[in-house]
């Protein structure tokens, strides 16, 4: 099975700043790299997903890198707000990677 | 509907008692995952749905807990001589294909929350 590992598992920022988050995988098979962000007491929701065939993904504020040779995608937002302020998932693999993700604090 | 929907929001059994948690998913969703989440943590995956098939059901924790999905379309986790460690957000999620690793997002019910006493 998959193993992941997301990094850092807290992350504290001032608002403006900017925020990455790595996620590590082991499966080389993996072809597809989805974010989901959870806000406290609510659903996760995918905020932005990759292929395997594309190196970068660009939505606002918001982008997934991806290095398949290395195995990690990351995660980087841009002028962070207060409202992105939530638990961060990496989830190359259904059954396996959800961990306990990283909490993303914007300090306004 | 409009998006997965899960029913009861909030659920509270005393020690022993048996519980049933509904999911709807979204229409034509092939896919359904259930996923318990503890406080603090991430979800972690129970068990999946393909149709009415069950291909992996790995994640669950004990014999007690069963999920079923017989038309293919709403599934019922039950989980039976509940226990307190069973305490946890539910959460179900649908997906469009019928393939887990087919590059398809999935989407959350809002989860039920169990609390057993």
């Amino acid at each position: 099975g998959e193993n992941v590992e997301q990094h850092p598992s807290t992350l504290s920022v001032q608002e403006g700043d900017s925020a990455v988050i790595k996620c590590t995988y082991s499966d080389s098979a993996s072809n597809y790299f989805p974010w989901y962000k959870q806000e406290l007491g609510k659903r996760p929701q995918l905020i932005i997903d990759i292929r395997s065939n594309v190196g970068e993904k660009k939505d606002q504020r918001i982008a997934v890198t991806l290095n398949k040779t290395a195995k990690h995608f990351s995660l980087h937002i841009t002028e962070t707000q207060p409202e992105d302020s939530a638990v961060y998932f990496c989830a190359p693999d259904y059954k396996l990677s959800f961990g306990a993700g990283t909490t993303v604090t914007v300090r306004a | 509907g409009a998006g997965v929907s899960q029913s009861p929001r909030y659920k509270v059994a005393k020690r022993g008692q048996d519980v049933a948690l509904r999911c709807d998913p979204i229409s034509g969703h092939v896919s359904l995952f259930w996923y318990q989440q503890a406080l603090g943590q991430g979800p972690e995956f129970l068990t999946y749905f393909q149709n009415e098939a069950q291909l992996d059901k790995s994640g669950l924790p004990s014999d007690r807990f069963f999920a079923e999905r017989p038309e293919g379309s709403v599934s019922t986790l039950k989980i039976q001589r509940t226990q307190q460690e069973d305490s946890a957000v539910y959460l179900c999620a649908s997906s469009r294909t019928p393939d887990p690793y087919s590059n398809q997002p999935q989407h959350f019910g809002d989860g039920t929350r169990l609390s057993i006493l």
